[in-house]
This record gives C-alpha cells, structure tokens and sequence, in this order.
C-alpha cells in the first residue's frame, strides 16, 4: 500500500521555467489537497479538490495550477516560477465520513528550489 | 475552525512522560481535537484524536477536560525518534483535507 506518492522529491528550477509536482493516491480518497510549507511556518493551502473534475482555490492560489482528472492524480503546475516559490510542497488525501474527522495522509513531499 | 493555541517548543530527556498541552477557547460542540506529528523533511502524520475525556493508542494519550477548552497530548517515555513538531487541530472538517488548518505546533526536541 502506497499511500500518497509525490514526486520529485527534490527540483532546483530557474525563475521563470514551469513545471508540474506530481501527486498520486492509491486509497480511492475523495479529498486531494496541496500544501506548502515556508521554513519555521505551518502549511498553506494552494488548491483543493473533492473529487475528479472539482478544484478550488486555497489560501495561497496565484502562480499555481490544478487538474483532477482522475480520483488517484492531482498534479500541482507551476506556470512560470519565482523564488517567492521556494518551499516544501505537500500533497494530501482523505476519504469523507461526513461530521467525524477522518485521517489525512501526507505524501513526503516536494523541496522545490527557484533561482 | 477554533483557534489553537500550544507551546512553541518543548524539551524533554529520553525515557520521559511529555505532555504538551493545546489551548482552544472557541471550541465548538460538534468539533473533535486532532493532533499530527511531523518529523523534519516529511508530511505531517495523524496520532489522535478525541470528543471528550480520555483517548488512548499505541503511540499516545489525550486527555480531554470536561469544559473541553483545552487538551493534553501525552507521549509515555519519549525516544529520540520523537523529536518532531506536533501539531493539535480543533473542529468538525469530515475528511475536507481543505479545512486542515496548521499553525506553527510544538517542536518537542528529544536529548539523550
């Protein structure tokens, strides 16, 4: 049992160029959502999904695209990188149950660097 | 979701009971006190969670007054392995991984 698989697990990228973190769950979770994370910080939401085709915004959007085709794959696009970009970048799932909280998992994230 | 309020770091010795307590005035009646752990370089990783009174796993404790205003994680003889930052959450979210809301936690730093 996989989990949450993120990859790359490291990417060094000049300001400007894009690309894409891949994010992958294998649990059939409903709920897919991207963090980032600043040195000393807690996490930030980017963008959020509740299922294939739905996307939302988070509390920090801009600069960041989102797409869920399937319920396994949300990828998380940078469209033209700036150092304010530089973080550590979380993807996380979970299943729905309604009121009672249930367990989100965390893939092992992403250290994204921009130059 | 009810604001938190926990310790910004914590030091402890292997083989100690540490007990980090999460401050949550605003509690409200449906939401339930999560907590998760996050070692350096990795994703946050869910411990426990709690309504009311006492909770008890293989990893941890969480004791819960009865005014439910606050809660105590407690982790029985701490290893080095421990050190890591937990974080203690507070509401009714379901499984919206969107409405996880992480402050800064508690760096609970282990020394042998």
């Amino acid at each position: 049992n996989a989990g949450v698989t993120q990859t790359p697990k490291f990417q060094v990228l000049k300001t400007g160029q894009s690309m894409t973190l891949q994010c992958a769950q294998d649990m059939n979770h409903e709920y897919m959502s991207w963090y980032r994370q600043d040195p000393g910080m807690g996490l930030r939401l980017i963008h959020y999904s509740v299922g294939a085709g739905i996307t939302d915004q988070g509390e920090v959007p801009n600069g960041y695209n989102v797409s869920r085709s399937t319920t396994e794959d949300f990828p998380l696009r940078l469209l033209s990188a700036a150092p304010s970009q530089t973080s550590v970048y979380f993807c996380a799932s979970s299943f729905d149950r309604g009121e009672m909280n249930t367990e989100a998992f965390f893939g092992q994230g992403t250290r994204l660097t921009v130059v | 979701l009810a604001k938190t309020t926990q310790p910004i770091s914590m030091d402890s010795y292997e083989g100690q009971e540490v007990n980090i307590t999460c401050s949550h005035n605003n509690i409200a009646t449906n939401d339930y006190i999560t907590w998760y752990q996050q070692f350096p370089s990795q994703g946050p990783r869910f411990i426990i969670q709690g309504y009311k009174t006492k909770v008890t796993n293989e990893v941890a404790s969480l004791f819960i007054p009865a005014d439910r205003k606050s809660s105590t994680l407690s982790l029985p003889r701490v290893s080095l392995s421990d050190t890591a930052v937990y974080y203690c959450l507070v509401g009714a979210y379901g499984g919206a991984t969107n409405k996880l809301i992480f402050g800064t936690g508690t760096l609970l730093a282990v020394q042998p």
